[in-house]
C-alpha cells in the first residue's frame, strides 16, 4: 500500500522568503505525482503534475522535482506572498490512476 | 475554463437515511473518481469509474456505497444507509487520457453531515 508523508506539517515564513515543501512515498512504481493547494473548507486546486518519467516541472513561481528511485518530491515556491497561505497536498498516482494523498503542509506567509 | 461541479455544497442527513451526491465532470473527460476527507484527516480514495463500470474501489467503498453515470453528464455517489462516520467532505474528480497524463481535476466538494 502506498504511504505518502509530507514534512513539515506546518510552516510559517515572512513574505518574500522561498518555501520548500517535502513529500516522500514508499512505492516507487508510480504513474505520476500531483501537487495540490487546498484553502480552508474548500476543494483541491491542481498546481503541478509530474509524470513518472520526468524529473522536474515548473509553473510561474512554482517548481516541483521528482526523484522516483528515492521516493521523493519537493515543491519550491519562490518569493512567497501572503496569498500563498494554504495547505499544500502531495498526491501520488499508482498505475490504476488512483491518488494516495499526504496529510499536507500548512503554510502561513506573514506580511 | 472547464471545471468539475458538485451539488449540493452541504447536505445534512439523519443516520440511516440514503443520500445521493451529484457531480458534473469536465465534459470531455472519461475517468471519474470519488474521494473523501474526514475533518482533520487525509484525502482518501473511494472509487474510480471508466467506461460505465467501476475500475477500482477501496476497502471503504463497501455495499453501502454505489456509483452511477445516469446520463452523459452526471456522475453520482449514493450512500444507502448513512452512518455517523460517513460525515466528511466528498470530492468528485475527473481526468482525460490526453497526453496520458491523467491529471485529476477536483470539484469544490460536498460536505456531508450525518446526525
Amino acid at each position: 500500500k502506498q504511504e505518502v508523508t509530507q514534512i513539515p506539517a506546518a510552516l510559517s515564513v515572512p513574505e518574500g522568503e522561498n518555501l520548500v515543501l517535502n513529500c516522500s512515498f514508499t512505492d516507487s512504481a508510480i504513474y505520476n505525482l500531483q501537487w495540490f493547494r487546498q484553502d480552508p473548507g474548500k476543494g483541491l486546486t491542481s498546481l503541478l503534475l509530474i509524470q513518472s518519467s520526468q524529473r522536474e516541472q515548473t509553473s510561474g513561481r512554482l517548481n516541483a522535482s521528482l526523484d522516483k528511485s528515492s521516493g521523493r518530491s519537493t515543491l519550491y515556491i519562490a518569493a512567497s506572498q501572503p496569498g500563498d497561505s494554504a495547505t499544500y497536498l502531495c498526491a501520488v498516482a499508482s498505475n490504476d490512476y488512483k491518488l494516495s494523498f499526504g496529510a499536507g503542509t500548512t503554510v502561513t506567509v506573514r506580511a | 475554463e472547464p471545471e468539475v461541479t458538485q451539488t449540493p455544497s452541504h447536505q445534512v442527513t439523519q443516520m440511516g437515511q440514503e443520500v445521493i451526491l451529484r457531480c458534473v465532470p469536465i465534459s470531455n473527460h472519461l475517468y471519474f473518481y470519488w474521494y473523501r476527507q474526514i475533518l482533520g484527516q487525509k484525502v482518501e480514495f473511494l472509487v474510480s469509474f471508466y467506461n460505465n463500470e467501476i475500475s477500482e474501489k477501496s476497502e471503504i467503498f463497501d455495499d453501502q456505497f454505489s456509483v452511477e453515470r445516469p446520463d452523459g453528464s452526471n456522475f453520482t455517489l449514493k450512500i444507502r444507509s448513512t452512518k455517523l462516520e460517513d460525515s466528511a467532505m466528498y470530492f468528485c474528480a475527473s481526468s482525460a487520457a490526453r497526453a496520458r497524463s491523467h491529471e485529476q481535476y477536483f470539484g469544490p466538494g460536498t460536505r456531508l453531515t450525518v446526525t
